[in-house]
């Protein structure tokens, strides 16, 4: 069965500290893909980024950045310089192969204040 | 270009009611899907659909049932609602491969009183 963990469930930081949210994954499938969607406080769900398992590199969008390490199954994603606009609840998620169930995180609570 | 739209966006219920949760996409995908958001849990897979006229359970399937009559339209429906189906529901599309995001509705606030 797939998993995901998102063992923190709520992170305060003040705006301009750099933030990672950790995110560790369970799955037999050798082709995987892993998700990281935000939810505003206005509550819908905003696409940040997908990884293919055959694609360890790490990427970099302006002050967001992810880290795939299929050694240790996790996918972190960090934010460089928090700011207040960041403030959200973010998702890690899993999906196989074959298909679209995506198997989602508890989700993490980001609060970054001023 | 509408995406996937959610109605309604708020419902409240008295236990017993029936109700129908409707969703559409213009996107021409295959695959639709609801999920349902409760707190400390994340997103939990309801029902889905690869295509019109199949549709397979998902996590959490049960007081649910689902019918897709066109590529379009996937509506969830609550034959008779309970307290504990009290969630904000998404409903979700993409293309059937895996390696393609999905695109989420704004969601339904649904409580059961």
């Amino acid at each position: 069965a797939q998993k995901v963990t998102q063992a923190q469930t709520e992170i305060s930081v003040v705006e301009k500290e750099d933030v990672t949210l950790d995110c560790v994954y369970e799955t037999r499938d050798t082709t995987y893909y892993l998700f990281w969607y935000k939810q505003p406080p206005s509550g819908e769900l905003v696409f940040l980024i997908r990884r293919n398992s055959f694609d360890e590199q790490n990427e970099i969008s302006g002050r967001y950045s992810w880290n795939f390490q299929k050694s240790t199954s996790s996918f972190n994603f960090t934010i460089t310089a928090s700011q207040v606009v960041d403030s959200a609840v973010y998702f890690c998620a899993l999906s196989g192969e074959y298909g679209n169930k995506l198997v989602f995180g508890a989700g993490t609570i980001l609060r970054v204040k001023s | 270009n509408a995406g996937v739209t959610q109605t309604p966006k708020f419902q409240v219920l008295k236990t017993g009611q029936s109700m129908t949760l409707q969703c559409a996409q213009d996107m021409n995908h295959e695959y639709m899907s609801w999920y349902r958001q409760d707190p400390g849990m994340g997103l939990r897979l309801i029902h889905y659909s690869v295509g019109a006229g199949i549709t397979d359970q998902g996590e959490v399937p049960n007081g649910y049932n689902v019918s897709r009559s066109t590529t379009e339209d996937f509506p969830l429906r609550l034959l008779s609602a309970a307290p504990s189906q009290t969630s904000v529901y998404f409903c979700a599309s993409s293309y059937v491969t895996g390696r393609q995001p999905q695109h989420f509705g704004d969601g339904t606030r649904l409580s059961i009183l």
